[in-house]
């Protein structure tokens, strides 16, 4: 089975600041992990993914995250915030065995907060 | 490309009553998906469709919830009857390939 962790449920950070969103995996097969942010009463937009090659992956709006195998994490960042970056972001995983469409199973999510 | 459409937006009803959610994916888009979202939580997998036939619908409470595929194209997602837990939004989702699943802009239902 496979599970994700979010720790807290808000982060608020200043305009301009670095932005830290953490996830924690976990996974008895390798994973597939994925970011996903949702404005309000918005679907969720893919911001990024690993798919088993490299680790440091680069997203849409200046965002990337690193998977890091030892730590089972693959946190969020971004060097510097913007107002338009509120909103609730999920971090995700599927498993490389299932194939291109196996089923997500997404961590509760945190809302990021952005201060002018 | 246009994206995931769905349809109604909003949806209030009263508990034991019945309601139906339409989903219109990506054209060639051969995987479907209806997830369920509890205010809070992160969605939930109901079911999954390739094309019109079941990939896994473990999680779909089935006393009470159904779903179609009808072509493989449309679905259509039914609660019958409903009860005040399921309040949440109802997100469809499609994908063709490359591990990347494009999300419609969800049903939000609320039961009275």
């Amino acid at each position: 089975a496979q599970s994700v962790t979010q720790l807290g449920s808000h982060v608020s950070v200043s305009e301009g600041a670095l932005v830290l969103l953490r996830c924690n995996y976990s996974s008895s097969v390798p994973p597939y992990l994925f970011w996903y942010v949702q404005y309000p009463n918005q679907g969720l937009q893919l911001l990024l993914k690993y798919t088993s090659a490299a680790t440091l992956v680069k997203g849409i709006n200046g965002f990337e995250a690193e998977f890091k195998k030892s730590e089972t994490s693959f946190h969020l960042t971004k060097p510097s915030a913007h107002m338009s970056d509120a909103a609730e972001y999920f971090c995700a995983v599927s498993d490389l065995y299932t194939g291109a469409n196996s089923k997500l199973t997404f961590g509760k999510g945190i809302t990021l907060s952005v201060r002018p | 490309e246009a994206g995931v459409a769905q349809s109604p937006r909003y949806k209030i009803i009263e508990k034991r009553q019945s309601v139906a959610f339409w989903c219109n994916p990506i054209s060639g888009h051969a995987t479907l998906y209806w997830y369920q979202q509890i205010l809070g939580q992160g969605p939930k997998l109901l079911i999954q469709f390739q094309n019109n036939g079941v990939v896994d619908d473990s999680q779909l409470p089935k006393d009470r919830f159904s779903a179609e595929r009808l072509k493989g194209v449309d679905s259509t997602l039914k609660i019958q009857p409903a009860k005040l837990e399921d309040s949440a939004v109802y997100l469809c989702a499609s994908s063709f390939s490359h591990y990347e699943q494009y999300f419609g802009p969800g049903t939000r239902l609320t039961v009275t």
